[in-house]
C-alpha cells in the first residue's frame, strides 16, 4: 500500500519553461514533506521541504506547494535547465525520521 | 566531507551465499536506514535505527538483518540471498529532532543475485 504516489513516471519539458512534478499522499498523519533529486549512479539528494503549517516554500528556482485538503503537493522548477534532468522523489513523514517515498518521476529538460 | 559511504558499489552473487553491505557515516547522525529501490516502487524501507543498539523493521524486512554496534556503522546482512533481492540499495542517515531532517544518502549498492 503506497502511501505516497507519484503518478507520472516521466515528464519532458523545454529548457526555460516550467516543470511541475506532482505527488499525492493518503496518510493524513503526514505533516512534513520533502523532495529529493537523484542523478544516475548517485544517491538521492535532499532538495526542498515543507511543513504542513505552510502551503508554499520557495528556494531559488524551486517552489513546493502543499494542498492539505487535497492531500497533494507539487514541485515547480522555473526556469527549467538541462542540469535539472534527474529522477525526483517525493517523500512524507509523520513528524519523525521515518519517511515514505513515492516511485519517482524522471524529468528530462530538453535544450 | 560529510558523507555516507556504502561498499561495495556493485555485487553479483549466487543464491544462498551470505553477504554484507557496509554503510558508514561521518556526521555523528543518530538515525540510519536502509532502502531498496525497484522500478515502479520507489524507495522502500528495509530497516532503520534510531541510535546505537536500537533497530527496527521497515516495510520490507524479510530476508535482511542489520546491526548497530557503533553510531557510525549500519551494515545490511543478507544471510541467504535470493533472486528477488536483486535491487539497488541505499543507506541513509540523518540527525534527529522535532522535525524530520533531510536524509543524506550513500551512492548505492547494485546487487544482483543469480
Amino acid at each position: 500500500d503506497q502511501q505516497v504516489k507519484q503518478n507520472s513516471p516521466s515528464l519532458s519539458v523545454q529548457e526555460g519553461r516550467i516543470s511541475i512534478l506532482n505527488c499525492d499522499y493518503t496518510n493524513s498523519m503526514f505533516d512534513y514533506f520533502l523532495w529529493y533529486k537523484k542523478y544516475p549512479a548517485e544517491g538521492p539528494t535532499f532538495l526542498i521541504s515543507i511543513s504542513s503549517i505552510k502551503d508554499k516554500n520557495e528556494d531559488g528556482r524551486f517552489t513546493v506547494f502543499l494542498n492539505k485538503s487535497a492531500k497533494h503537493l507539487s514541485l515547480h522548477i522555473v526556469p527549467s535547465q538541462p542540469g535539472d534532468s534527474a529522477v525526483y522523489f517525493c517523500a512524507a513523514s509523520a513528524g519523525n525520521n521515518d519517511m515514505r517515498f513515492g516511485a519517482g518521476t524522471r524529468l528530462t529538460v530538453k535544450p | 566531507e560529510a558523507q555516507v559511504t556504502q561498499n561495495p558499489r556493485y555485487l553479483i552473487t549466487v543464491t544462498g551465499k551470505k553477504l554484507t553491505v557496509t554503510c558508514s557515516q561521518n556526521m555523528n547522525h543518530e538515525y540510519m536506514s536502509w532502502y531498496r529501490q525497484d522500478p515502479g516502487l520507489g524507495l522502500r524501507q528495509i530497516y532503520y535505527s534510531m541510535n546505537v543498539e536500537v533497530t527496527d523493521k521497515g516495510d520490507v524486512p524479510e530476508g535482511y538483518k542489520v546491526s548497530r554496534k557503533e553510531k557510525r556503522n549500519f551494515p545490511l546482512i543478507l544471510e541467504s540471498p535470493s533472486p528477488n533481492q536483486t535491487s539497488l540499495y541505499f543507506c541513509a542517515s540523518s540527525t534527529t529532532g522535532t522535525e524530520p531532517y533531510g536524509y543524506t544518502f550513500g551512492s548505492g549498492t547494485r546487487l544482483t543475485v543469480v
